[in-house]
């Protein structure tokens, strides 16, 4: 399996634009989640499904973010409008089965956002 | 709100010797821990995951503990190699999610 795959891997946009993450997770992983890196909160979730239905969301920051897994195999996590402070790194990450039974998480690479 | 904290922040060493990453945890009513390894630029590799239950998981040169009961995890690299110099992040699992801690950077000197 190629693993967690993520695109764009760099996007650099301007204030005001929409942005949209995308994702791939492992064949059969029935958990996908959407984390940020900042170098001053570290790595946070912001959203996970389970079975392509959104479970939490308390982690998403604002209105202007939102996340959508419209099947098994692909996932989107859109910043409308975009602001400088959503500069970061997202990852996406997937698992199979229930996290608290002990499936080890697996990451993508990352996208790296930076808003000017 | 489950705290993790990694300590030391940074730690450089020489070829071959032995390291220690230490990681703790505010709140021990935990599922699972999981060590992860990050290279400059890139995603996170997993490196172990220990359950609640266990005491010990090894992987190679890897060996990591976890004293759930104090809140702290240890993650052992034998024989260290400049391969290893990356940022090694905990992350414990006490719901769906994962709090990580803020990683140690590790440089392995030739």
């Amino acid at each position: 399996d190629a693993g967690v795959i993520q695109s764009p891997r760099h996007e650099v946009t301007e204030m005001g634009q929409e942005v949209t993450l995308r994702c791939k997770p492992i064949s059969g992983h029935d958990y996908l989640f959407w984390y940020r890196q900042t170098m001053m909160r570290g790595l946070e979730l912001l959203i996970y499904f389970n079975n392509n239905v959104p479970i939490d969301d308390s982690g998403m920051p604002e209105d202007r973010f939102s996340a959508k897994m419209p099947n098994a195999s692909f996932s989107t996590l859109k910043i409308q409008p975009s602001e400088p402070r959503d500069s970061a790194v997202y990852f996406c990450a997937s698992s199979l089965g229930d996290p608290r039974g002990g499936t080890e998480a697996f990451f993508g690479q990352g996208t790296r956002l930076t808003v000017v | 709100k489950q705290e993790v904290t990694q300590i030391p922040a940074a730690l450089s060493v020489p070829e071959g010797e032995n390291l220690v990453l230490n990681c703790s945890f505010t709140d021990s009513a935990i599922y699972n821990l999981q060590w992860f390894r990050q290279d400059p630029g890139k995603g996170l590799t997993s490196l172990l995951l220990i359950q609640s239950s266990q005491r010990e998981q090894t992987s190679g040169r890897l060996n990591a503990s976890l004293d759930k009961s104090s809140g702290r995890s240890t993650l052992y690299i034998a024989a260290s190699q400049p391969g290893d110099s990356a940022t090694y992040l905990c992350a414990v699992n006490d719901d769906y999610k994962l709090s990580f801690g803020a990683g140690t950077t590790v440089t392995v000197r030739a």
